[in-house]
C-alpha cells in the first residue's frame, strides 16, 4: 500500500481554519485520499475522500495538489469538538482495505 | 438506528483463555473488518470479509480468528496464541469501495 507522511502534532485555536497536511509522494493513479479522525476512546470516523478535485462536505474540505503528491484537510472554524487524531490514508479505486499511519493529533486551544 | 455494535465495551481475559468479541451491524454492508490498536499508534488490520463465508488475513492475523457466518455478524476470537492481546479492538463494516464505519471498540485486559 502507498504510504502517507503527516505531522505527529498541530494546534489550534478555537473558530480558526486549520490545514491539516499529507504527503503522499507515491500515490497511484487509482487511489483515493480518505481522512478519518478519531476521539479518544471511539472509533474512527469517516470525514471526507477525493481523487483528483478538491471537495467540500458538511464537515470539511480536502485540497488535493495538481500532482496529487500531497493534500491539504481543512477546517474552516475549529471547534473544541475538533480535538482528535486526523488520519490521512490512500485507498484503491477497487479495494477496500485501509492503511492506517499514526495520524496527526490536533490540539484546539479555547 | 443503524450502527455498529460492539460489545462488551471492556473485557478482562486470564492468560491461557480463549476469548470472543462481537461485531454486529444492521446496515445492510457487505464487508466486515476487525483491527487492533495500541497506546498511541494507528489501527492495524486482523482479518477481513467482503462476503458471507469467506475471509481473508489482514496484517496481524497470528493468533486471531474469525467466522462470517451471516451478514451481520462478525466475531472475532483471540486465541491463546495470540501473545500480547491486551489492545483496544475496532470493528468496521462497509459498502464495497465506500467509507468505512466503525464500532465504539472492546478493550481487552489480560488479569
Amino acid at each position: 500500500d502507498a504510504k502517507t507522511t503527516q505531522p505527529n502534532s498541530m494546534e489550534s485555536n478555537e473558530e480558526e481554519p486549520v490545514h491539516l497536511p499529507c504527503n503522499h509522494s507515491t500515490i497511484s493513479g487509482t487511489d483515493y485520499i480518505h481522512w478519518y479522525r478519531q476521539l479518544p476512546s471511539q472509533g474512527p470516523e469517516y470525514v471526507i475522500h477525493g481523487l483528483t478535485s478538491n471537495v467540500n462536505n458538511r464537515m470539511a474540505s480536502l485540497a488535493i495538489a495538481e500532482d496529487r503528491k500531497s493534500s491539504t484537510l481543512i477546517l474552516h472554524r475549529a471547534t473544541l469538538r475538533d480535538a482528535a487524531v486526523y488520519y490521512c490514508i490512500l485507498r484503491e479505486t477497487s479495494g477496500s482495505r485501509l492503511t492506517f499511519g499514526e495520524g496527526t493529533q490536533l490540539t484546539v486551544n479555547p | 438506528d443503524g450502527g455498529i455494535t460492539q460489545s462488551p465495551k471492556y473485557l478482562f481475559r486470564k492468560e491461557g483463555q480463549n476469548v470472543t468479541l462481537s461485531c454486529e451491524q444492521n446496515l445492510n454492508h457487505d464487508a466486515m473488518y476487525w483491527y487492533r490498536q495500541d497506546p498511541g499508534q494507528g489501527l492495524r488490520l486482523i482479518y477481513y470479509s467482503q462476503i458471507v463465508n469467506d475471509f481473508q488475513k489482514g496484517d496481524i492475523a497470528e493468533g486471531y480468528s474469525v467466522s462470517r457466518e451471516k451478514k451481520e455478524s462478525f466475531p472475532l476470537t483471540v486465541t491463546s496464541a495470540q501473545k500480547n492481546p491486551t489492545a483496544f479492538y475496532l470493528c468496521a463494516s462497509s459498502l464495497p469501495s465506500q467509507p468505512q464505519h466503525f464500532g465504539d471498540g472492546t478493550r481487552l485486559s489480560i488479569l
